[in-house]
């Protein structure tokens, strides 16, 4: 069975970081590119940013470009987001998921509020 | 960057309804499309991907179609279980941007 459980997530002062973790099993892990989408309360799906197989290549949305970095560590079959410089506008349930027929397999999400 | 828009918003609705949400791209993907439903409190799942493939083990009365810049998905016959919200996304490069959404609502 596929599962994506992701932590990390917190209420965090404006301007500070966090860092989010996505812990994989039942499958193979560095075959698959994956994902970070974000879904702000009471709103639609944004996607924050991908990472390919072996983390050669990474891509970001611009509201998170040069903030946030996402990276994989294959032996652990983890992802991750680290979160700088974080904004109330950051405010969000992150979710990572699985690139496959789309993103086909998806964590249950990891709340961030950032707020003084 | 390509953007991605949903219509209408919102669709109100009744059980047995032929339904369809349209996106559009503001430049050609191809057939790299995905739409997803959204329960509230659950993560999105996926339906169809490839604008028209059925996603496994999803019903039938969901459907797909399209290419280039404007595509459909169509519910056949409304069932209880399909009132939710539904976003379309690009699947044409690693960046995988959304629509805004469109919430089916009872009637």
């Amino acid at each position: 069975e596929v599962q994506l459980v992701e932590s990390g997530g917190g209420l965090v002062q404006p301007g500070r970081s966090l860092r989010l973790s996505c812990t994989t099993s039942g499958f193979t892990f560095d075959n698959y590119a994956m994902h970070w989408v974000r879904q702000p309360p009471g709103r639609g799906l944004e996607w924050v940013s991908a990472i390919n197989w072996n983390g050669g290549s990474t891509d970001y949305a611009d509201s998170v470009k040069g903030r946030f970095t996402i990276s994989r560590d294959n032996a652990k079959n983890s992802l991750y987001l680290q979160m700088n410089s974080l904004r109330a506008e950051d405010t969000a349930l992150y979710y990572c998921a699985k690139a496959g027929h789309g993103f086909d397999f998806w964590g249950q999400g990891a709340l961030v509020t950032v707020s003084s | 960057d390509i953007q991605m828009t949903q219509s209408p918003s919102t669709l109100s609705a009744s059980v047995g309804d032929r339904v369809t949400i349209t996106c559009r791209a503001s430049q050609s993907i191809s057939n790299w499309l995905a739409w997803y439903q959204q329960k509230p409190g659950k993560a999105p799942k996926v339906l169809i991907y490839k604008a028209s493939s059925l996603e496994s083990g999803v019903p039938s009365r969901f459907s797909g179609s399209g290419s280039g810049t404007e595509f459909t998905l169509t519910i056949s016959s409304l069932q209880p279980d399909d009132f939710a919200t539904y976003y379309c996304q690009r699947c044409d490069t690693i960046r995988g941007t959304f629509g805004q959404g469109t919430k089916v609502e009872i009637k």
